[in-house]
């Protein structure tokens, strides 16, 4: 089975200064890792992914995570926060699962703020 | 279509009434998921379709939730008996492989349940 847990249900930075958004996650297979942002009443939309090949995955918005399989970690940054990268940003995790199919399981969320 | 699209994007009900979600995916994607997302929280697991089968339904809550998907396109979900604990969006999400290499969201159902 897999799990994600985010550290920190809040995190406040300035604008331009670095984000850094953590998250951790288990599983017993070779996972694929994603990060997701959620604005208000909006559905959800995919930052970035990784699944194989290079570690360190760019994405949307100038953000970027890396796969660090030795601390099980996938931690999200952007050298440079803009007022609107506020948001609720979500880690994943998809892995085969006992039933035959790949479950993706979601953290409890991060909620960015940036203050001017 | 264009993207994943939900219906309705709100729904009130009663305590004890039975309530339909449904979610047309985009068209040819093979999986698709439902969560459940209570207010600030994260995304949790309710069920997994490929194709018409449902592969995982170990996230509904209880017996009073019911989802379909039978050709494989459109899937509706079904709460019976609705309580006031089922309140919150309900995500629907579509991937065009049995990988889930990316997830599409709909824009979720509102659920309020009084």
């Amino acid at each position: 089975a897999q799990s994600v847990t985010q550290l920190g249900s809040h995190v406040s930075v300035s604008e331009g200064a670095l984000v850094l958004l953590r998250c951790n996650y288990s599983s017993s297979v070779p996972p694929y890792l994603f990060w997701y942002v959620q604005y208000p009443n909006q559905g959800l939309q995919l930052l970035l992914k990784y699944t194989t090949g290079a570690t360190l995955v760019k994405g949307i918005n100038g953000f970027e995570a890396e796969f660090k399989k030795s601390e099980t970690s996938f931690h999200l940054t952007k050298p440079s926060a803009h007022m609107s990268d506020a948001a609720e940003y979500f880690c994943a995790v998809s892995a085969l699962s006992n039933t035959g199919g790949f479950k993706t399981i979601f953290g409890a969320g991060t909620r960015l703020f940036v203050k001017a | 279509g264009a993207g994943v699209s939900q219906s309705p994007r709100y729904k009130v009900a009663k305590r004890g009434q039975d309530v339909a979600l449904r979610c047309d995916p985009i068209s040819g994607h093979v999986s698709l998921f439902w969560y459940q997302q209570a207010l600030g929280q994260g995304p949790e697991f309710l069920t997994y379709f490929q194709n018409e089968a449902q592969l995982d339904k170990s996230g509904l809550p209880s017996d009073r939730f019911f989802a379909e998907r039978p050709e494989g396109s459109v899937s509706t979900l079904k709460i019976q008996r609705t309580q006031q604990e089922d309140s919150a969006v309900y995500l629907c999400a579509s991937s065009r492989d049995r990988l889930n290499t990316e997830a599409f969201f709909g824009q979720g159902t509102r659920l309020t349940v009084v």
